[in-house]
């Protein structure tokens, strides 16, 4: 594998599931990011981990908590989301802890609440 | 308040026919305008960072360039493996950055 991987690339669920998603990064890179992407609305930042701590939470609902074990894996953990939470979340990672460093994307978990 | 705008929001080309795509911002502290490509069913591709007014880089048939409010994608003789969404985004300040809602481009044969 190489670059940023995302699994699962689709997941359905209900607003009482409890789900996570998985990115894994392949580059040597020590931050990691996670987006929110809706239809029509611009990406949304929605966390920043650097060397494995959160730096950056943009007042993100509490149904979303991320988990970055170490420096190549980060986990979005989903629990009693709301249908306006149905989008596409996207992971990213950069060589340096900064978020104006060029970000590696991967293609994505394309998510839906029923 | 800090806000990207992309327009058009689409744009329909003949393969070789120039034009260019606009990214307008009002953001304090600008450190950096970023253009990145998305394919259909993919994530964010990065192309070009422009840090200061009156920068200009290229790659291919893309060329970017900046100015203290804008940034225009210009596309030169484009084909039809140039279409995606083109987005925009710039990070004002340390850990703020914004994207806009993106130029979605088809190249026709």
């Amino acid at each position: 594998e190489t670059g940023v991987t995302q699994t699962p690339r689709h997941l359905v669920m209900g607003m009482t599931n409890k789900k996570s998603l998985k990115c894994e990064q392949h580059l040597g890179h020590n931050a990691m990011y996670w987006y929110k992407q809706s239809a029509k609305k611009p990406l949304e930042l929605m966390f920043v981990y650097s060397l494995e701590e959160r730096v950056e939470n943009n007042s993100v609902p509490s149904r979303f908590s991320p988990e970055c074990p170490n420096s190549s894996h980060l986990f979005l953990h989903l629990h009693t989301l709301q249908p306006e939470d149905s989008a596409l979340y996207l992971c990213a990672s950069s060589q340096r802890e900064m978020i104006g460093d060029t970000q590696y994307f991967g293609p994505g978990t394309r998510l839906t609440v029923l | 308040e800090d806000q990207v705008t992309q327009s058009p929001e689409a744009l329909r080309l003949q393969e070789g026919e120039s034009s260019s795509l606009n990214c307008s911002y009002t953001v304090s502290g600008l450190r950096g305008l970023f253009w990145y490509r998305q394919d259909p069913g993919k994530g964010p591709e990065f192309l070009f960072t422009l840090y200061s007014a009156g920068e200009e880089k290229e790659k291919e048939r893309l060329k970017a360039t900046l100015t203290k409010k804008e940034s225009f994608l210009h596309i030169t003789a484009p084909k039809p493996e140039d279409s995606a969404t083109y987005l925009c985004a710039v990070q004002a300040g340390a850990n703020n950055l914004f994207f806009g809602t993106g130029t979605r481009l088809t190249v026709i044969p």
